[in-house]
């Protein structure tokens, strides 16, 4: 059974500072790991989507990697914002059935202050 | 291009009752599937739906049931609603009952039974 851990649980950091925020997963048979970002009470906003082939994928101040082997990805964000104040979660897919569907870890509540 | 759209978006109901969440899929979407999100944790996997068949199902009892409708467009009906119901709901769509694409999320439907 897949498992999905995310460290920190919470994390605060001040504005400006670059961050990295880890997920590790058990079974290494994934088809691709993607990260979301959710605001409170919300739904999931898609940040980065990693095919089980690449090692990263970048948008703007975003950079996650994925080291399928050793079963982890890390979301690195550059020059933190009060606006990237939001818990973030990563989702995996499982390479073969189970109706294709995400395992998601809990998420790192992330504060940026001012 | 309009995204996934969730109706109601939030709802109180007593225990017992029975409940229907409503979802219209990202256009050109053609999968939907349904994740429970009680509070603090992660999403859980309920079902999927292509083409207007169940296509995969987590650990939810029979209780949980949908449908998907020709449009794409897809329900979560709930029933003999228990306390442990409350929570967000969230759907997602998707192009294919593959994982290479990635999910769009909606905002979530707050359910809250008491």
């Amino acid at each position: 059974k897949q498992e999905v851990t995310q460290i920190p649980a919470a994390l605060s950091v001040p504005e400006g500072e670059n961050l990295v925020l880890n997920c590790s997963f058990t079974d290494s048979a994934i088809y691709n790991l993607q990260w979301f970002r959710q605001d409170p009470g919300k739904g999931l906003t898609s940040l980065l989507l990693i095919q089980s082939s690449q090692r990263e994928q970048t948008s703007g101040r975003l950079n996650a990697s994925l080291d399928k082997s050793s079963g982890r990805s890390t979301l690195y964000i550059a020059a933190s914002q009060p606006g990237d104040s939001a818990t973030y979660l990563c989702a995996v897919s499982p390479f073969t059935g189970g109706g294709n569907k995400l395992t998601f870890g809990t998420g790192t509540q992330l504060k940026v202050e001012l | 291009e309009t995204g996934v759209t969730q109706s109601p978006t939030h709802l109180i109901k007593t225990r017992g009752q029975q409940v229907t969440l409503r979802c219209s899929s990202q256009s050109g979407h053609n999968t939907v599937s349904w994740y429970q999100q009680a509070l603090g944790q992660g999403p859980q996997f309920i079902f999927q739906y292509y083409r207007e068949e169940e296509n995969g199902r987590g650990n939810f009892p029979p209780r949980f049931s949908g449908l998907q409708f020709p449009n794409y467009s897809s329900e979560l009906n709930v029933n003999a609603l228990e306390l442990d119901d409350s929570a967000l709901y969230l759907c997602a769509s998707s192009l294919g009952s593959g994982t290479g694409n990635g999910y769009t999320f909606g905002s979530g439907t707050r359910l809250t039974v008491v």
